[in-house]
């Protein structure tokens, strides 16, 4: 089966610093992963997804992820963390099995931005 | 606009009182699902459903039902709500074409249940 951990709960930065958000995921067949940010009061919307065409993903906002399958890895950076960054960021990866194509999110991680 | 509108934003209610989630979508989409959220928990999915007439229990399906007599409803029904329900809810939605396909999320459910 497949699942995703992120480590780290909460993670804060100082406005311009490199932002990395680090998530590994578990899978017997290469995966579909996503990540998503849920703005304060708001639903989550897809920030990028990697779906084997290209290991460095690049999304929205300046925000980008590299696949590396040697870690199991699928971490998000950004070189500069903007005061519009503060949010929660999730995790997920395509369950294959019984759940027909379910996303299996992780616990999220969330991003404080320091002025 | 492509959305998924959810009805109410806010709801407070006691305990054993039902109540119903309202949930629609405008792109046609076949798959709908239900998350609950929960600080440290991250979404747990409660149900999921693939088409009309097709719903499936996902991992905290309890105390929880759902319909989907219609391609862009799928409400979600606490029969007898109870204070370990309250959480924000979501719902979402996507085609089934391709396995990349993005959620489109609701922006959420604050249930409380006193």
């Amino acid at each position: 089966a497949q699942s995703v951990t992120q480590l780290g709960s909460h993670v804060s930065v100082s406005e311009g610093a490199l932002v990395l958000l680090r998530c590994n995921y578990s899978s017997s067949v290469p995966p579909y992963l996503f990540w998503y940010v849920q703005y304060p009061n708001q639903g989550l919307q897809l920030l990028l997804k990697y779906t084997s065409a290209a290991t460095l993903v690049k999304g929205i906002n300046g925000f980008e992820a590299e696949f590396k399958k040697s870690e199991t890895s699928f971490h998000l950076t950004k070189p500069s963390a903007h005061m519009s960054d503060a949010a929660e960021y999730f995790c997920a990866v395509r369950d294959y099995g019984g759940s027909q194509g379910n996303l299996i999110f992780g616990k999220g991680t969330k991003l404080s931005v320091k002025p | 606009e492509a959305q998924v509108t959810q009805n109410p934003r806010y709801l407070i209610t006691v305990t054993g009182k039902k109540l119903t989630v309202t949930c629609s979508q405008n792109m046609n989409h076949e798959y709908m699902s239900w998350y609950r959220q929960d600080p440290g928990l991250g979404l747990r999915q409660i149900y999921y459903s693939m088409n009309v007439e097709v719903t499936d229990k996902g991992d905290v399906p309890e105390g929880y039902k759902v319909s989907r007599k219609e391609k862009r409803n799928f409400p979600l029904i606490l029969e007898s709500p109870s204070p370990n329900q309250t959480s924000l809810y979501f719902c979402a939605s996507r085609t089934r074409a391709r396995m990349d396909e993005k959620l489109f999320f609701g922006s959420g459910t604050q249930l409380s249940v006193l």
